[in-house]
């Protein structure tokens, strides 16, 4: 397993189109957290994932996003009746808790830039 | 809202000269990351601080976690070109460590 790997890497898709994102993480990892970027800035939290349990939905988490993890492994994020508004970079991360340390590391996709026009 | 902001927003300097980019919160951490990420790419881990007043160096990079545990800097020793890209500070609290992440520093090293 060489790290988390994200899919499609690149999206454009017309406004009011739904789109399916898909995550995969390190593999032995039972974390995992959906970010999302816009250009310049620091990634926004957006959900998080232990296991197959969505512990944590940010407010930025409109009811048209929906995320899923149904085994406990890949995951998936998906936008219904997109706005150009969502056009930003999604990042997926993974991680497992540290052995003695208050901070486990986050491992980071390369991310899906997402398009709407 | 725990909000972290880093300084300069942009930094542009030429390969050799030495620079500081800063991380700025009114919140207390339990420990704080730094990352770098290029174009196209996610953010990379380069160290992670969880002692007030902690140095770190990674070669020519030395992090410092402010003694409250709400701040922190980046020192960078004779820049690269290769250090290029932009630096991102992210603060962890709760239980399961949800991480904030600061605003960006974007920095060009030019040859």
């Amino acid at each position: 397993d060489t790290g988390v790997s994200q899919d499609p890497r690149h999206k454009i898709t017309k406004r009011g189109q739904n789109v399916t994102f898909r995550c995969d993480p390190i593999s032995e990892h039972n974390r995992l957290y959906w970010y999302r970027q816009t250009l310049g800035q620091g990634p926004e939290f957006l959900t998080y994932f232990q296991n197959e349990a969505q512990l944590e939905k940010s407010r930025l988490l409109s009811d048209r996003f929906s995320a899923e993890r149904p085994k406990g492994s890949f995951s998936t994020l998906e936008i219904q009746r997109t706005e150009q508004g969502d056009s930003a970079m999604y990042l997926c991360a993974s991680s497992e808790p540290g052995v003695g340390l208050p901070q486990e590391t986050q491992y980071f996709g390369p991310g899906t830039r997402l398009l709407v026009l | 809202t725990q909000l972290l902001e880093q300084s300069p927003q942009f930094l542009s300097i030429q390969e050799g000269e030495n620079l500081t980019v800063y991380c700025n919160s009114s919140s207390v951490f339990s420990s704080l990351q730094w990352y770098r990420q290029e174009p196209g790419e996610g953010p990379v881990l380069l160290v992670t601080v969880v002692t007030g007043g902690e140095v770190k160096k990674l070669k020519r990079l030395t992090f410092q976690f402010g003694d409250a545990r709400k701040d922190s800097s980046l020192h960078i020793t004779a820049a690269q070109t290769g250090d290029t890209g932009l630096y991102l500070c992210a603060g962890a609290t709760g239980g399961y460590q949800k991480v904030t992440f600061g605003t960006g520093t974007k920095l060009q090293v030019i040859p």
